[in-house]
């Protein structure tokens, strides 16, 4: 069974680096073809694309917010992390990760989601 | 960066009926690389079509996609009060992006 769950602050202040962990089961960053990436939803909206890692240390950012993001790996753990500085209070909202597969079928889609950690950026 | 429109914003149909959801994109891109998501309030989004017309796993046959040129479709027929919710499609090539959604609600 393929799991992924978030963690992290709950609150974090305005300018503040927020950082996110992915811990993941169920399959392996170590293998071929597969990615773990980011995605966030305010409250009320849209889901917004972040960031995304693969198995082979490729990394993509969203080009509007490439400046402030860093995702990186740690294999031996099973995790992504996310860290997003200067955080606003426009950047609240729930964070999820989920898993990317190159290889065909899906070529590329995220296939399974984590259930999302709820961020809120405050004073 | 290539942007989806989702339309309509909000469509409220009764159970049995069929929802047509359009997604067009900006520009030219593979139907290779464009999914379909459903989000339920609370719930993380869940895969339903990728590839444009290709059906997830455990997805139910009522539910299906097409392309044409630049313009997707996801169709849900004899929609089931289950299938209320919003609406997600996503294209996830070289760049990754949604659209805005579009809300499925009971009439």
């Amino acid at each position: 069974q393929i799991t992924l769950r978030e963690s992290g602050p709950t609150l974090v202040k305005p300018t503040q680096t927020l950082t996110l962990t992915c811990t993941f089961s169920g399959f392996s960053l170590s293998t071929s073809g597969v990615g773990v990436g980011w995605i966030r939803q305010p409250p009320g909206k849209a889901l917004e694309w972040l960031a995304l890692i693969y198995w082979n240390e490729d990394k993509r950012y969203s080009p509007s917010l490439k400046s402030r993001l860093t995702i990186t790996k740690d294999t031996s753990k099973n995790q992504v992390v996310l860290t997003m500085t200067n955080m606003d209070p426009v950047d609240t909202g729930t964070y999820y990760c989920a898993r990317v597969v190159v290889a065909a079928p899906v070529f590329g889609a995220s296939d399974v989601w984590g259930q999302g950690t709820m961020v809120t950026v405050s004073s | 960066e290539i942007v989806l429109t989702q339309s309509p914003g909000t469509l409220s149909l009764s159970p049995g009926e069929r929802a047509t959801l359009s997604c067009r994109a900006s520009q030219s891109l593979s139907s290779t690389y464009l999914a379909w998501y459903q989000q339920k309030p609370g719930q993380a989004p869940r895969l339903l079509i990728f590839g444009a017309s290709s059906r997830a796993t455990g997805i139910p046959d009522r539910f299906s996609g097409s392309a044409s040129g630049t313009d997707f479709t996801l169709t849900i027929n004899r929609l089931e009060p289950e299938d209320f919710a919003v609406y997600y499609c996503h294209h996830y090539g070289t760049s990754r992006t949604f659209g805005q959604g579009t809300r499925v609600e009971i009439k």
